[in-house]
């Protein structure tokens, strides 16, 4: 069975740092494009983040590019997101999502870790 | 990038009755290379992570009830609920995956009247 576990959520003041994780588990993480999904108080779905299955592929939102820095373990079967220079604005439901390995739409979801970026 | 616009807002709906949401992209969604339409439907039940219902365009994903079907071209498309059940309420989102950025309809929440 495929597992997405998210961590690493939490408050945290505006301009400081977080990083999530989230781990893979049932399938084999190496073969999989991961992204990043974020979901802001009461409000609809964002994409934040992709990583092609060999790292060497990485795609952003405007709105992160520069902050952010999604990454993956293949030995530790982890995704991550560094988030840099926080604001007010990142605070966010966000979730792990495997792409499927050949259509690409998200057919995996974590629970989601909350992050809320406050003083 | 490409905008992704969902209508209604809000949809009350009656058992068994049939049931419909609008999706309308900036641009087209098909590709033209490929001859796929990148766009994808994505139901978020209350307190649950969003689940996928049809990809590209018109697939059922797996273990999705026949009851729900996805159609449309170019840029306006269509999540039909052929008969509505209790268990189908939540917020649906259209998706497109044509381009980066990735980007989401606004929602339609589904609500039983």
């Amino acid at each position: 069975e495929v597992q997405l576990v998210e961590s690493g959520g939490g408050l945290v003041q505006p301009g400081g740092s977080l990083r999530l994780s989230c781990a893979a588990s049932g399938f084999t993480f190496r073969s999989y494009w991961m992204s990043w999904v974020r979901q802001a108080p009461g409000k609809g779905l964002e994409w934040v983040a992709n990583i092609k299955q060999d790292g060497n592929e990485k795609y952003y939102v405007d709105s992160v590019k520069g902050r952010f820095t999604i990454s993956g373990d293949t030995s530790k079967n982890s995704l991550y997101l560094q988030m840099n220079s926080l604001r007010a604005e990142d605070t966010a439901v966000y979730y792990c999502a495997r792409a499927h390995d050949s259509v690409d739409y998200f057919d995996s979801w974590g629970q989601g870790t909350l992050v809320t970026v406050s003083s | 990038d490409i905008v992704m616009t969902q209508t209604p807002l809000s949809l009350p709906v009656t058992p068994g009755e049939p049931a419909s949401i609008s999706c309308r992209s900036s641009q087209s969604l098909l590709d033209s290379d490929d001859g796929n339409t990148y766009l994808d439907w994505y139901l978020q039940k209350p307190g649950q992570s969003p689940q996928v219902l049809i990809y590209s365009l018109s697939y059922r994903a797996s273990g999705v009830p026949e009851r729900f079907s996805g159609s449309g071209s170019g840029t306006d498309f269509t999540l039909k609920i052929s008969r509505v059940e209790a268990e189908d309420v939540g917020v649906y989102y259209c998706m497109q995956r044509l381009k980066f950025p990735l980007t989401f309809g606004g929602g339609t929440k589904v609500e039983i009247k």
